[in-house]
């Protein structure tokens, strides 16, 4: 059993769209993250959340802290979004993380 | 401001032999977290350190250790290498807590041949 759930696994999407990427939990958290890993490895952390609504840029992070479920929206799809994003929660009982297994993006011209 | 330095980027052992990977936090971090990413397993914690001491640590048999030095420069080694090693070895730095945003670095790709 995973801590951590990622959908969809991989998802393709035309230049411009919307995209919603979904993230559910079973632990108790602290905070939970979005990462953003391109191609060759480097991670850059996106959001850090505990509540509510993050924005930045085209980028929206929400959670629902009552149903543990988090989703990550991108607005207006570029091709530069391309890359693997990353769940990942920290524990609310001694700072564990446990990661979700990723979602693969690819945006279309 | 500084990033978050790993060193080496990339390197090769043999099976048996054992390495040290090194990060750099970015300054003014005290919390380093080491994490172990395979395609198989994806994305594993491995331990955090924090002001020196080992705070927290994961599913990883004792072959894999690290620790800390009194300006928050942290290093791993894993000892015995196994093929199942190869994978990029990531750090991440953080003012304290889970609560804190972390920054991680590029990584260390290691190969086991």
């Amino acid at each position: 059993k995973n801590e951590v759930e990622q959908s969809p696994q991989n998802l393709t999407a035309q230049e411009g769209e919307f995209i919603t990427i979904n993230c559910s939990y079973s632990v108790g958290i602290s905070a939970l993250h979005w990462l953003q890993q391109h191609p060759g490895g480097g991670i850059v952390s996106l959001f850090m959340l505990s509540s509510g609504k993050k924005k930045h840029g085209r980028l929206i992070a929400t959670i629902n802290i009552q149903e543990k479920h988090s989703s990550l929206h991108i607005t207006a799809s570029h091709p530069r979004d391309s890359a693997v994003y990353i769940c990942a929660v920290g524990t609310n009982t001694g700072n564990q993380f446990y990661f979700g297994t990723g979602t693969s993006l690819t945006v279309i011209p | 401001k500084a990033g978050v330095t790993q060193t080496p980027r990339y390197l090769i052992k043999t099976r048996g032999q054992q390495v040290t990977l090194s990060c750099s936090p970015i300054s003014g971090h005290r919390s380093v977290s080491w994490y172990q990413q395979t395609p198989g397993q994806g994305l594993q914690f491995l331990f955090e350190y924090f002001s020196e001491t080992q705070r927290n640590k994961g599913n990883f048999p004792g072959r894999f250790s690290g620790r800390q030095f009194s300006n928050s420069r942290s290093e791993m080694n894993v000892s015995t290498l196994e093929l199942g090693d190869s994978a990029l070895y990531l750090c991440a730095s953080s003012e304290g807590t889970a609560n804190y945003g972390y920054t991680f670095g590029s990584g260390t790709r290691l190969t086991v041949v």
